[in-house]
């Protein structure tokens, strides 16, 4: 099995360039996550799922958008790239909210010059 | 005050040593996980426990629900045990998702 599978690894983006993030899972996981990871920082919530055709906001969801049209495929949007946007993005997913282990994607380092 | 809180921040220790990394929490919590992150790479999941102990080759993890409190253990510690250990806890009843993060603690292990 795969598990969760984010594309793309790396990505650098001018001041307002929009850009998608994909993750997908092969898992039938029903909860799906964006986490940011910035140094000193703990990961921070930005948006989640918790089945197809439902997404929530985070902590931190100012600037990003998210659709789950399929139950596998979580995406995260970014309309308007800014520079406090830089930062390494980590997809998750779990078959419940709580006391499941969470089994997370390799990451997306994203720079915005 | 952060809701997960890890020590050490840092941690550098000779091939061989025995290695604790400590996780407390202000929350309660239905389980609390413990993840590894090398350098560059993605994070694993090492550990989930609500109580007591588990026990995973070289490493070991408790928890005091009481105290709020648990500990990753390292014994015999190597090289490749260099990474970046996290705690996490889930939140219960919590409505933010899934889980709450401590900053990590960057274990670097000498030969």
């Amino acid at each position: 099995n795969a598990g969760v599978t984010q594309t793309p690894k790396f990505r650098v983006l001018k001041t307002g360039q929009s850009m998608t993030l994909l993750c997908a899972q092969d898992m039938n996981h029903e909860y799906m996550y964006w986490y940011r990871q910035d140094p000193g920082m703990g990961l921070r919530l930005i948006h989640y799922s918790v089945g197809e055709g439902t997404t929530a906001k985070g902590e931190v969801p100012d600037g990003y958008n998210v659709s789950r049209l399929k139950k596998q495929n979580f995406l995260l949007g970014l309309e308007s790239a800014a520079p406090s946007q830089t930062s390494v993005y980590f997809c998750a997913s779990s078959y419940l909210r709580t006391y499941t282990e969470a089994f997370f994607g390799q990451g997306t380092r994203l720079t915005v010059v | 005050k952060n809701e997960v809180e890890q020590s050490p921040q840092n941690l550098t220790a000779q091939e061989g040593e025995f290695i604790t990394i400590n996780c407390s929490y202000s929350v309660g919590i239905s389980a609390l996980h413990w993840l590894q992150q090398h350098p560059g790479g993605g994070i694993v999941s090492l550990f989930m426990l609500s109580s007591g102990k588990k026990k995973h080759g070289r490493l070991i993890a408790t928890i005091n629900i009481q105290e709020k409190h648990s500990s990753l253990h390292i014994t015999a510690s190597h090289p490749r045990d260099s990474a970046v250990y996290i705690c996490a806890a889930s939140n219960y009843g919590g409505s933010q998702g899934n889980l709450i993060f401590g900053k990590g603690t960057k274990l670097s292990v000498k030969p």
